[in-house]
């Protein structure tokens, strides 16, 4: 089966640099999304990117956080001054449609740490 | 708004005997029900989805659900654990009203013991 794979799959970082996170969708999927996983928990919508901007986004995406989509098939993203708190594990998804009852795809992850 | 709420955070069970994993839902419109699985430093993995009128979806591994619209419940069950299946098992919701996000519950942890 298809996988989107994620890249790297840990990143250490220290508080107030600038990480990028890196995902490549599956090819021919047209909505992207990014999640993330806090200490194994529970897994909390970041945002949703369709046709290179962003479709939807919660209170935790803020100003810090950004996306794109630079070349047709690397899905990034950006924490511009990482927290102690941006501590996760970041896992990308897509999907090919946007219909209702249309599963993700998840990648394995970027173990985020904020020292 | 849509939420989920997986009341177990954990469920222990022997193997061999059957498992139920809980969840119940509130949306706008129609509700667009899965579960997903998650094994140890693993991404999530699609198990099963509901399709409308189906009250008992089949899904992946030998699992099924049960949909209940007047409990608003779509519990998870298998009927002979294994200790493989072991994992962190999630259950999302999605409704019809637009938007494209998918809201996770919190994840229940199964332990199936030998």
């Amino acid at each position: 089966e298809p996988e989107v794979t994620q890249t790297p799959s840990h990143q250490v970082t220290q508080m107030g640099q600038e990480v990028i996170l890196r995902c490549v969708p599956i090819s021919n999927h047209l909505y992207f999304y990014w999640y993330r996983q806090i200490l194994g928990q529970k897994v909390e919508f970041l945002v949703s990117f369709y046709n290179n901007e962003i479709s939807e986004k919660s209170e935790i995406f803020d100003d810090q956080f950004s996306v794109e989509r630079p070349d047709g098939s690397n899905f990034t993203l950006k924490i511009r001054s990482t927290k102690l708190e941006d501590s996760a594990m970041y896992f990308c998804a897509s999907s090919p449609t946007t219909l209702s009852n249309e599963k993700l795809f998840f990648g394995s992850g970027t173990q985020l740490s904020v020292l | 708004a849509q939420s989920v709420a997986q009341p177990e955070d954990q469920v222990n069970v022997a193997e061999g005997n059957p498992l139920t994993v809980k969840c119940t839902y509130s949306v706008s419109g129609n509700p667009y029900l899965f579960w997903y699985v998650q094994y140890p430093n693993r991404g999530l993995q699609f198990l099963l989805k509901y399709i409308t009128g189906d009250n008992l979806v089949k899904g992946s591994y030998g699992f099924e659900a049960e949909f209940n619209k007047s409990q608003t419940s779509f519990h998870l069950k298998k009927p002979s654990a294994l200790v493989s299946d072991s994992a962190l098992y999630f259950c999302a919701v999605r409704g019809d009203t637009g938007g494209f996000k998918t809201i996770f519950g919190a994840g229940t942890r199964l332990f199936v013991k030998a």
